[in-house]
């Protein structure tokens, strides 16, 4: 079976310091998807970032990267200089290519940063 | 560029009834997927439509849930008898092309509760 865990369940920041939110997933597959979705307290999901399986490069965006470490199949996600706005739950998710676009969901990070 | 709608943002049923959740793409896209959010849980895949075709049903219930994507107009995840059981957020997101070159975009989610 393929899945995300996200051993967090919440985390808190001081705002302006950087935080880690960790991310494993599984799957026998090789060629996938990762991301980072942030849901805040309106609800609505928002995709933070993402990264090719095929690529070594991290992505970034931002202040927003990430980890990701293929063979301990790892994809954290770290935000630099934390801002109010970014208190959300945040979800790691990944898809395998010839899947049919279903994303698979960790049951998320519940980040709160405090002034 | 208008996101993802959903309507309605909340809709409340009692236990028997029917729900019908609507989702509009972005504009440009003709891939859509629905996903169901328990509380306390991460999002998890039902369905996966493409212009009148079902591609991946394989997280949809086997009954009293259907989906469609009419050549015309919204995107319509149906419920029949409704069950406590049912209540969640139920999120739609799209696609322009297929999942490999484009990332789903998701609306703001229906909270569906049943009385």
């Amino acid at each position: 079976a393929q899945t995300v865990t996200q051993s967090q369940p919440e985390m808190s920041v001081q705002e302006a310091e950087t935080v880690t939110l960790s991310c494993t997933y599984d799957t026998s597959e090789n060629n996938y998807y990762l991301f980072w979705y942030k849901q805040p307290p309106s609800r609505q999901m928002i995709l933070v970032i993402r990264q090719e399986a095929y690529k070594q490069q991290n992505a970034t965006e931002n202040r927003f990267s990430v980890n990701f470490q293929k063979a301990a199949k790892s994809f954290s996600l770290k935000i630099s200089d934390s801002q109010l706005g970014d208190t959300a739950m945040y979800f790691c998710a990944f898809m395998v290519y010839n899947q049919g676009g279903k994303l698979i969901f960790g049951q998320g990070t519940e980040l709160s940063v405090k002034p | 560029n208008a996101g993802v709608m959903q309507n309605p943002r909340h809709l409340v049923r009692r236990r028997g009834q029917e729900a019908r959740l609507r989702c509009s793409p972005m504009k440009g896209h003709s891939h859509v997927y629905w996903y169901r959010q328990l509380p306390e849980e991460g999002l998890k895949f039902m369905v996966y439509l493409q212009k009148e075709n079902i591609i991946d049903e394989s997280g949809m219930p086997k009954e009293r849930f259907s989906a469609e994507f009419p050549k015309e107009g919204p995107s319509i995840l149906r419920i029949q008898q409704v069950v406590r059981g049912d209540s969640a957020a139920y999120f739609c997101a799209s696609s322009r092309v297929d999942y490999v070159t484009d990332t789903q975009y998701f609306g703001p989610g229906t909270r569906l509760t049943v009385l």
